[in-house]
Order: C-alpha cells, then sequence, then structure tokens
C-alpha cells in the first residue's frame, strides 16, 4: 500500500534563510512523487514532481526536491525563503506501476511559516 | 496544464438539503477525480469518475451519499446529499493531465458550510 509522511506539521523559517520540508514515503514499486502548495482559500498549485532521472528537480517559485531512493525521500527546499512562501504544503506519490490507473496519495501537509 | 473551473465556490447550506457541485476542465480528459479537505486535514478522495461509466468509490464513501456524474469528458458534478454538519469540507475537483506524467492539477475547490 501506498503512503506519505509529513512529519512536521509546522515549519518556521525567517525571511532568508534556507527551508526544508520534509517527506518520506512507501510503495510497493517505483514512485511519482509530487510536491502541491496550498495558500489560503485557494485550490492546490502544482509545484513539482520527480518521475525518472536527476534526483534533484526543480520547480516553481524557486523551490526544489531531491529524491533519495535509499531513504526513501523527498524533501522540498528552497535556499532563501520569501514572506510569500508562507503555505500549506502537501506531498504526494503515486505508484508508478500502475500509471494513470493508481490513486495519488497525500501527506498529511505541513504548514510553512516564514517571518519577516 | 489543464484549466479547471468550479461551481459554486462556496455556499451556506441547511441540514437535510443537497448541493451539486459542479467542475468544467477547459480540455477533454479521460479521468477526473473528486476529493473532500475537512478543516485542517488533507485531502481523501471520494471517487474517480470516468466518462461513460459508473464512479469508483473509496473506502468510506457511497453513492447514494455523494453521487457523481461524468457526462462527457469535459464536465463533471458531485452531489453531497442530505447534509450535516460533519460535510462542512471544501471539495475539490480534479484530473490527471496524461500528457504530463500523472500529475493532477486542481480545480479552486468548493467550500461548503452547512448548518
Amino acid at each position: 500500500a501506498q503512503s506519505v509522511a509529513q512529519p512536521e506539521d509546522q515549519v518556521n523559517v525567517a525571511e532568508g534563510n534556507p527551508l526544508t520540508v520534509k517527506c518520506t514515503y512507501s510503495v510497493s514499486g517505483n514512485p511519482y512523487l509530487f510536491w502541491y502548495v496550498q495558500y489560503p482559500n485557494r485550490g492546490l498549485q502544482f509545484l513539482l514532481k520527480y518521475i525518472t532521472g536527476d534526483n534533484l528537480v526543480k520547480g516553481s517559485y524557486g523551490f526544489e526536491a531531491e529524491f533519495n531512493k535509499s531513504q526513501t525521500s523527498f524533501h522540498l527546499k528552497k535556499p532563501s525563503a520569501l514572506v510569500s512562501d508562507s503555505a500549506l504544503y502537501f506531498c504526494a506519490v503515486r505508484d508508478r506501476r500502475y500509471s494513470s490507473a493508481s490513486k495519488i496519495i497525500f501527506g498529511s501537509g505541513t504548514r510553512l511559516s516564514i517571518r519577516p | 496544464s489543464a484549466v479547471i473551473s468550479q461551481k459554486p465556490s462556496r455556499d451556506i447550506c441547511q441540514r437535510g438539503t443537497s448541493l451539486t457541485i459542479q467542475c468544467q476542465v477547459d480540455s477533454q480528459v479521460t479521468m477526473m477525480f473528486w476529493y473532500r479537505q475537512q478543516p485542517g486535514q488533507s485531502l481523501t478522495l471520494i471517487a474517480t469518475a470516468n466518462q461513460g461509466s459508473e464512479a469508483t468509490y473509496e473506502s468510506g464513501f457511497v453513492i447514494d451519499k455523494f453521487p457523481i456524474s461524468r457526462p462527457n469528458l469535459t464536465f463533471s458534478t458531485l452531489t453531497v446529499s442530505n447534509m450535516s454538519p460533519e460535510d462542512s469540507s471544501i471539495y475539490l475537483c480534479s484530473v490527471d493531465w496524461d500528457r504530463a506524467y500523472n500529475e493532477q492539477f486542481f480545480g479552486p475547490g468548493t467550500r461548503l458550510t452547512v448548518l
């Protein structure tokens, strides 16, 4: 069975500092991995994905994520946080074996708060 | 990417009534999904809707409570029936963007409050 864990309910970072939002996953086969962001009163916006190839993937708004197969992790990172990055972030996984026939499983979400 | 709209964007409803939420996509897609996001919670998949077949419901969700229609490849509706305050949530539709390695794109959501 697929599962995603986001161990931190909230991450607080000062503006200009690097940020990391943690995610670990469990799937039977190889995963598709995703990060989504949800701003207040908005739907989910796709940030980035890992499909195959380079373990470091770059996405929107200067975010990047590193796929680590041995640690089954896909942590979201940004070198320099902005106040506007404050939002709710979801990690998600899909089992590659079933492609579009499989569900996307979402983590519990991490609220990122960037203080000026 | 797909552009997805939902109607209504929000509503306040009385207990025991029903609300139908519409989801419109700007291009034809095979699979559409309906999620529920309860206050402060993650997303939970309600059902998967393919055009021309009955929706597939996840454990804990039943057709009588959440009937779904999928009349064509660009449109779907979700009805929340006989509502109670526990149904107060954000309801989101999403689509598989088949040409782009299976990420899903989401509509803006419908914020439902049941009194």
